[in-house]
């Protein structure tokens, strides 16, 4: 099976700007989460959707976004980008929701803020 | 916040020995699981623990699993150079995995 990817795979934004991201996730896997990965704050879960439908959300403000289409397939958005969202964004996909089983992560999409 | 904490933060052994990597979490969880990072990439899922588990092996890799202190450690034996990773313990509780801020694995060769 093909692994988790993830488009870009770097970016760079202008603060102000928004940004979509993009994550494709195992064939037969129906959730995704996204994560933000910075020196300063570590791993950080964002959100999950299963079946097209937010399960979990993390403390993000309204600003990031997510959505998942009926192939599974999930987007990110972040809007009026800010310097601190400069990180790793990983997207990970599993068979299950809740994020009980082995998750299978993409190589990550790095932005950059400037 | 993060749920669990890893110990050390950065460990440098040499090839052949073995590293020990510990984590500790604050609240009740359904399971925990270990990840590799390496430098900047994503994450590669190393082994899951459930909660009602105490001990579990993979290869070179054992984990074990104390609920009553929240605690769980990581060996790795007769480590390789190709170790050199960062390594993460999640926590799964309330359907959301949380990260540790993860030990830093030098092998030296």
């Amino acid at each position: 099976k093909a692994g988790v990817t993830q488009t870009p795979r770097y970016l760079i934004k202008t603060r102000g700007q928004q940004v979509t991201l993009s994550c494709s996730p195992i064939s037969g896997h129906r959730s995704v989460s996204w994560y933000q990965q910075t020196p300063g704050q570590g791993l950080q879960f964002l959100f999950e959707y299963f079946s097209e439908t937010q399960r979990n959300k993390g403390n993000f403000p309204g600003r990031f976004s997510g959505r998942q289409f009926s192939n599974s397939r999930s987007e990110m958005n972040v809007s009026t980008l800010e310097l601190g969202d400069s990180a790793l964004y990983l997207c990970a996909s599993s068979a299950g929701a809740g994020n009980l089983g082995e998750q299978y992560f993409g190589p990550g999409t790095r932005l950059t803020v400037t | 916040s993060q749920q669990g904490e890893e110990d050390p933060q950065a460990l440098s052994i040499q090839e052949g020995e073995n590293a020990t990597m510990n984590c500790s979490y604050k609240t009740s969880i359904n399971n925990l699981q270990w990840y590799r990072q390496n430098s900047g990439r994503g994450l590669v899922h190393l082994i899951l623990i459930r909660s009602n588990e105490r001990e579990k092996h993979s290869g070179r890799l054992r984990v074990t699993l104390d609920t009553s202190k929240k605690s769980s450690s990581l060996l790795i034996t007769a480590s390789r150079a190709a170790d050199t990773a960062s390594y993460f313990c999640a926590t799964n509780a309330g359907n959301m995995l949380t990260f540790g801020g993860g030990t830093r694995l030098m092998v030296k060769p």
